[in-house]
């Protein structure tokens, strides 16, 4: 139980052009997302919070207008990167919670954007 | 400030030896914690979570951590370590006093398996 996936798993875009992220709760409803952003080889970086039906909460030095995060229904969010640029270029990871216990995140397997 | 430190960015153990990985965090409210794992491009995997009650927490592939409250810390420990151990680990803090419960990551220690 408690599964979450990604779509896609790996996307190649060009410089200028958006990209859209889905991410799935499969086997129950999600109240709670979060969106994270991993550079190689070091830890995870919370990108936003979001809960379904409300706007997202951005963490600071994260610009809302360039990551643009939907959570329309219990089970999807999406992270659309806008206007992408080679410095977008990371793996994007989301996480979902509603299942376990408020204080339990499930999280996706991820999502390699490369921006060229 | 509530924060988590992971001492060693990178682990050598023989395969077999015991495994010994190192959180520990600074918070002034009960916390949350969690050890996941992950492989190459590929998400985080709960390990085991402590929240309540029982301070020595067992969890998947023989894993097993202890919260000692004492010394604010959380390692984690498998008594012998298998090829497939091999990957990144990341001891994770959460907290409910702002009913928020964002996550507080390490930086996170890279387990390599010798043969």
């Amino acid at each position: 139980g408690a599964v979450v996936s990604q779509h896609p798993s790996w996307v190649i875009c060009k410089s200028g052009t958006s990209v859209k992220i889905e991410c799935r709760s499969l086997d129950f409803q999600a109240t709670t997302m979060f969106w994270y952003r991993q550079f190689p080889k070091q830890s995870l970086m919370l990108m936003a919070t979001s809960n379904e039906g409300s706007k997202a909460t951005y963490e600071q030095g994260v610009e809302k207008d360039k990551f643009l995060i939907n959570h329309a229904s219990l089970t999807l969010s999406t992270l659309t990167v806008t206007s992408a640029h080679p410095e977008d270029s990371s793996f994007y990871i989301c996480s979902a919670r509603g299942a376990g216990g408020p204080e339990v995140q499930y999280f996706g397997p991820g999502t390699r954007l490369t921006v060229t | 400030a509530q924060s988590v430190t992971q001492l060693g960015s990178h682990v050598s153990v023989s395969e077999g030896a015991l495994v010994l990985l190192r959180c520990n965090y600074s918070s002034s409210v009960p916390p949350y914690l969690f050890w996941y794992v992950q492989y190459p491009n590929q998400g985080l995997q709960l390990l085991l979570k402590y929240t309540t009650g029982a301070t020595l927490v067992k969890g998947i592939n023989g894993f097993e951590a202890e919260f000692k409250k004492s010394e604010t810390s959380f390692h984690l420990t498998k008594p012998s370590a298998h090829m497939s151990d091999a990957a990144e680990y990341f001891c994770a803090v959460t907290f409910g006093d702002s009913g928020t419960y964002k996550y507080i990551f390490g930086t996170g220690t890279r387990l390599k398996v010798l043969a």
